[in-house]
């Protein structure tokens, strides 16, 4: 268990509509990342906060939002949904303790299908 | 643009043998490279890292090697056991911390026993 949870674990939703993920990170953690898995893809970098603020930015549809909250949880948002948004979504937390400073700790991601 | 690369989609090895995988990247401006593994219905969980510093990490069974002239690292187990078997991601990152990480598409290790 990496101390990062993600809900909800599976989404199923249809062309055109809008869905949240939601992602907590493990106790402490500031930094908060978002990636997309599509299948037999890597893992593809969508947006980092950090501490509530947007950090860095990857290839992330305008059509997708994201925010971290003062309480340090995140929410991915995707709207106008396109089967081809089917994906696992992982969100990743880092930034702790000094000894973790360099690892991304994942959750156990959210499985989105567009019908 | 990939510029992380992952060539190998699978690898089969006997258990007790060695496993080699490999990844080669584009951008010399990654100083920091990391290698996850993925269960399936897991999130991927860290293995092992290595600073462009060095060119060797090791850790138990698992070691990493980064050739920067080459840019291309690899990670060797020794000895493969059958709760090896997983997919395997390298990943780079132009700075160390609270920045994003590159993937690449992962290989797929299978440890007969």
């Amino acid at each position: 268990d990496s101390g990062v949870t993600q809900t909800p674990k599976h989404l199923i939703t249809a062309t055109g509509q809008r869905v949240t993920l939601r992602c907590s990170p493990r106790s402490g953690d500031l930094s908060v990342y978002w990636y997309q898995q599509s299948l037999d893809q890597g893992l593809q970098f969508l947006i980092q906060y950090y501490n509530g603020e947007e950090r860095a930015k990857g290839n992330i549809l305008e059509r997708f939002s994201a925010q971290q909250f003062p309480d340090l949880h995140s929410e991915l948002n995707l709207s106008s949904l396109e089967l081809g948004d089917s994906a696992l979504y992982f969100c990743a937390s880092s930034g702790g303790t000094p000894s973790s400073y360099n690892e991304q700790f994942f959750g156990p991601g959210t499985r989105l299908t567009v019908l | 643009d990939q510029q992380v690369k992952q060539n190998s989609p699978s690898l089969s090895v006997q258990e007790g043998r060695i496993s080699i995988l490999n990844c080669d990247y584009t951008n010399s401006m990654f100083d920091y490279f990391l290698w996850y593994k993925k269960y399936p219905a897991e999130g991927p969980t860290f293995l092992i890292s290595i600073s462009s510093i060095k060119d060797k990490n090791e850790d138990g069974r698992f070691t990493v090697f980064l050739n920067k002239s080459a840019k291309h690292l690899s990670l060797h187990i020794v000895p493969s056991q059958p709760g090896d078997s997983a997919v395997y991601f390298c990943a780079a990152t132009p700075r160390a911390g609270t920045y994003k990480y590159i993937f690449g598409t992962g290989t797929r290790l299978k440890v007969l026993a």
